[in-house]
């Protein structure tokens, strides 16, 4: 257990749909990272925040948005979901307040399917 | 643009033997990882390589890392069934944290 939650487990939804993933991160960690796991592009980082501030962006869509809350929490919103954003979604956390931190754990995912 | 590349993509080998999966990155990083990821699960972190010449070794499993080479390797002595996985090997970016991942290696072992 990484101590990264991500909720919910699974999520399936219509295309056009807009929905929203959870992630907490490990206690401490200031940094969250969401990865995006599917079969055309593997594995992919979309969006870093550290602290609550967007940090670094990577190949994250328009219709998708995240942001991260006071408690370190972090939401990953899909918006006018397509078939094609069917995948595993994974939040990942590091940096730990006074510890320099290479290392980023993962969360269990959130499997999205769209129909 | 950090592209990463591992082969092989799969692997089928028998129990006992030994083998190594190659990760190749285009572009200068201090910092390499090895995670293995069994099927529909999250991903477990296995090595984490910050210099040229790192060696870590954890049971059947060891990684290196030469960063004049932009090579990493990693070595599986005496497969057995339980090392069947994907492993992903994943670069972290000069100008940050973020990892651009390989494209993964299925190993199976067979009994």
């Amino acid at each position: 257990d990484s101590g990264v939650t991500q909720t919910p487990k699974h999520l399936i939804t219509a295309t056009g749909q807009r929905v929203t993933l959870r992630c907490s991160p490990r206690s401490g960690d200031l940094s969250v990272y969401w990865y995006q796991q599917s079969l055309d592009q593997g594995l992919q980082f979309l969006i870093q925040y550290y602290n609550g501030e967007e940090r670094a962006k990577g190949n994250i869509l328009e219709r998708f948005s995240a942001q991260q809350f006071p408690d370190l929490h972090s939401e990953l919103n899909l918006s006018s979901l397509e078939l094609g954003d069917s995948a595993l979604y994974f939040c990942a956390s590091s940096n730990r307040v006074g510890t320099p931190s290479v290392e980023q754990f993962f969360g269990p995912g959130t499997r999205l399917t769209v129909l | 643009e950090l592209k990463v590349e591992q082969n092989p993509l799969f692997l089928s080998m028998q129990e006992g033997k030994n083998y190594t999966i190659y990760c190749n990155y285009s572009t200068t990083s201090d910092r390499l990882y090895w995670y293995r990821q069994d099927p529909g699960k999250s991903l477990e972190s296995l090595f984490v390589l910050l210099s040229n010449g790192a060696v870590k070794q954890e049971g059947r499993l060891m990684a290196s890392l030469d960063t004049k080479a932009r090579l990493s390797t990693l070595h599986i002595t005496a497969a057995v069934h339980d090392l069947s996985a994907t492993y992903f090997c994943a670069v972290a970016g000069n100008a940050g944290n973020m990892l651009t991942f390989g494209g993964g290696t299925r190993l199976m072992v067979k009994p």
